[in-house]
């Protein structure tokens, strides 16, 4: 079965930039999307389609996808954005999601 | 404004069924594929299947196929979840979530919003 992989944390300064990696095979020829989950809440949408962001996330939320690993960036880090971050794409109109990453802002 | 909102959680016995519902509201529902998704208690999230907005077309996980299966009520807005011979291991907050498109087997289907969830636990 389909596999996404992400490292289990990241830490980052307020104002810094984080970078949250996502890897699987080929996952450059696929469509990736990110979703931000904070403590007791739903998980939301962040980045769709490899690089598009849906309306009322902030412009600092970034992605790429180019062969086995997608990327989300979060530039000038901001303490809200403390929270889970899952990758997510379809294999056989099967949904797979990542392993999850915890961004830490110190 | 698109709202979902889960039901039908619960503690229930291994061996044991129930039958979870999503009602959804703010947009036109039968236009819509729609999924489950779960999330066991301090662990990742886990998709666990899909439904095409006519309700012709299905998938699932391989662990829940023959035990889980999803349908929806396009006159009551509703989409369900009847699950049984359950395990411990499917102990979990089952959220639903609103497709991007009617049909499954796209390449740019998106989950998006998702629903506040509903947890089930299976435990003698």
């Amino acid at each position: 079965s389909y596999e996404l992989t992400q490292p289990p944390s990241v830490s980052v300064s307020p104002g810094q930039t984080a970078s949250i990696t996502c890897s699987g095979d080929k996952l450059g020829d696929k469509y990736a999307w990110w979703y931000q989950q904070k403590p007791g809440q739903s998980p939301v949408l962040v980045i769709y389609e490899d690089i598009k962001r849906p309306s009322g996330i902030p412009e600092r939320f970034s992605g790429s996808n180019s062969g086995n690993t997608a990327t989300l960036t979060i530039s000038g880090t901001q303490a809200m954005d403390e929270a889970d971050y899952y990758c997510q794409a379809w294999d056989n109109s099967i949904a797979v999601f990542g392993t999850g990453t915890r961004v830490t802002v110190l | 404004e698109v709202q979902l909102v889960e039901s039908g959680g619960g503690l229930v016995q291994p061996g044991g069924s129930l039958r979870l519902s999503c009602s959804a509201s703010g947009f036109i529902f039968s236009n819509y594929a729609m999924h489950w998704v779960r999330q066991a208690p301090g662990k990742g999230l886990e998709w666990v299947s899909g439904l095409s907005s006519s309700g012709g077309s299905t998938y699932y996980i391989n662990s829940v196929k023959g035990r889980f299966v999803i349908s929806r009520d396009n006159s009551k807005n509703t989409l369900h979840l009847q699950m049984s011979s359950l395990r411990a291991e499917d102990t979990a907050v089952y959220y639903c979530a609103k497709d991007s498109h009617p049909e499954l087997e796209r390449p740019d289907n998106c989950l998006d919003p998702w629903g506040q969830g509903t947890l089930v636990t299976v435990s003698s």
